[in-house]
């Protein structure tokens, strides 16, 4: 199982803000992608998958370039209730494990 | 919603104790897997099963056992709890790597 690389932050941004995270994975095979959020001492919980044509889902918009193995969350107009661990996830084929990455940390301030 | 159901949220054990982690799921999902995360270290996967009576070693797995006596249940067995598996274990299942995970709340696991 190959790595899924993230800043681990922290990231914080006043409330309003537009934030951006970024990941990258090194098996080119990948073919299945995720956003999952963790808050503080619970599990983590799937925020989102990834299309090659990019999604959107409310504040939140998720981006792929397989070009360069990269993955991205924007969020826009923070809220206090954003704050979390934002984990970037990959599998490779179609019933492999999922590979996570350690995880981004972002802190939404007033 | 599916949801995946571990039994204890937290667990103080003795070094050496045989320890059971049980982690129950009601969508009927093939896959079910054991991780545990750190500090630091993210999400470790130990063991994972696509079948019942079928398990498959993950990345971490020296320490450990499963049991998948039944499609819904995926125990995790440290034979003999040390100070370094403590840690909190997470369960997850799914009805493949395309539709992501769904976990359990976790087990905060503490050995002294």
């Amino acid at each position: 199982r190959k790595e899924v690389e993230q800043d681990p932050g922290p990231f914080n941004v006043p409330e309003g803000a537009t934030v951006a995270f970024n990941c990258t994975y090194s098996n080119s095979a990948s073919q299945s992608f995720f956003w999952y959020r963790q808050d503080c001492r619970k599990e983590p919980k799937l925020l989102m998958s990834v299309y090659s044509s990019g999604n959107e889902d409310g504040r939140f918009t998720a981006q792929l370039n397989r070009a360069s193995q990269y993955i991205s969350l924007l969020i826009r107009d923070s809220k206090l209730s954003d704050s979390a661990t934002y984990l970037c996830v990959v599998a490779v084929q179609g019933n492999t494990p999922l590979v996570f990455g350690k995880g981004t940390r972002l802190s939404v301030i007033a | 919603d599916v949801k995946v159901t571990q039994s204890s949220r937290y667990l103080v054990k003795r070094t050496g104790e045989k320890v059971f982690l049980e982690c129950v799921q009601d969508m009927d999902h093939e896959n079910m897997f054991w991780y545990r995360q750190d500090p630091g270290l993210g999400l470790r996967l130990i063991y994972f099963s696509y079948d019942v009576k079928m398990k498959e070693k993950g990345d971490i797995p020296e320490g450990y056992s499963v049991s998948r006596e039944k499609k819904e249940r995926f125990s995790l067995i440290l034979e003999s709890a040390s100070t370094n598996q403590t840690s909190m274990y997470l369960c997850a299942s799914g009805a493949g790597s395309i539709y992501g995970y769904t976990f359990g709340s976790g087990t905060r696991l503490t050995v002294v």
